[in-house]
């Protein structure tokens, strides 16, 4: 089945420098690739997603890049705030079964 | 208000007991998932369901079980066979391969 990596696992950054998660994943099919956040004791939410027709897209602060060559995706924040502190998730999925999997999670600490 | 609603937040239950956990959207889903987060192991796949009177096993089913006999609802049990029932539980729900969104979760302690 499918595997995903995420690193790291924890990242601290101060008040307007880029943060940066990277993952890995090892089906080929895969090809949905959407990033959660998750502040402590709630549900995560989708914050942005990709799919494998393009290579980056951007919102805001956020992008993502994914190139399917070496199966791998980023997530990137430019100009962190401190209310960006929180868990990430990245996970992949194949788009038709609905079926995800997820990293371990990233805990990114924007300090001031 | 379109969403995702998990009853109760917390709950605690003693060893050899089953418990239920409540899923309800009112987003018009087909799809609803469920989800147990651990510290440190992300979300695994417990169980879903594409589509009412129907769901298959996730990657650890085993010791809960389901029902999804009503479109918006999607009960979890976590029975006594589960040996270590103590987590974090997440309900999602998607329609026709697109995003998951995710419930607030219900904490599932064992005294």
């Amino acid at each position: 089945g499918e595997n995903v990596e995420q690193h790291p696992s924890t990242l601290s950054v101060q008040e307007g420098d880029s943060a940066v998660i990277k993952c890995t994943y090892s089906d080929s099919a895969s090809n949905y690739f959407p990033w959660y956040k998750q502040e402590l004791g709630k549900g995560p939410q989708l914050i942005i997603d990709i799919r494998s027709n393009v290579g980056e897209k951007k919102d805001q602060r956020i992008a993502v890049t994914l190139n399917k060559t070496a199966k791998h995706f980023s997530l990137h924040i430019t100009e962190t705030q401190p209310e960006d502190s929180a868990v990430y998730f990245c996970a992949s999925g194949d788009g038709t079964a609905s079926k995800l999997t997820f990293g371990t999670g990233t805990r990114l600490q924007v300090t001031l | 208000d379109g969403g995702i609603t998990q009853s109760p937040k917390y709950l605690f239950r003693k060893e050899g007991q089953n418990v239920t956990l409540s899923c309800e959207q009112n987003l018009n889903h087909d799809a609803m998932y469920w989800y147990r987060q651990d510290p440190g192991q992300g979300l695994r796949l417990i169980y879903y369901s594409q589509i009412v009177n129907d769901f298959q096993k996730g990657d650890i089913a085993e010791g809960y079980s389901v029902s999804r006999e009503k479109k918006e609802s999607f009960p979890l049990t976590v029975t006594s066979a589960q040996k270590n029932p103590t987590a974090f539980y997440l309900c999602a729900s998607n329609e026709g391969g697109d995003t998951q969104y995710f419930g607030p979760g219900t904490r599932l302690t064992v005294l």
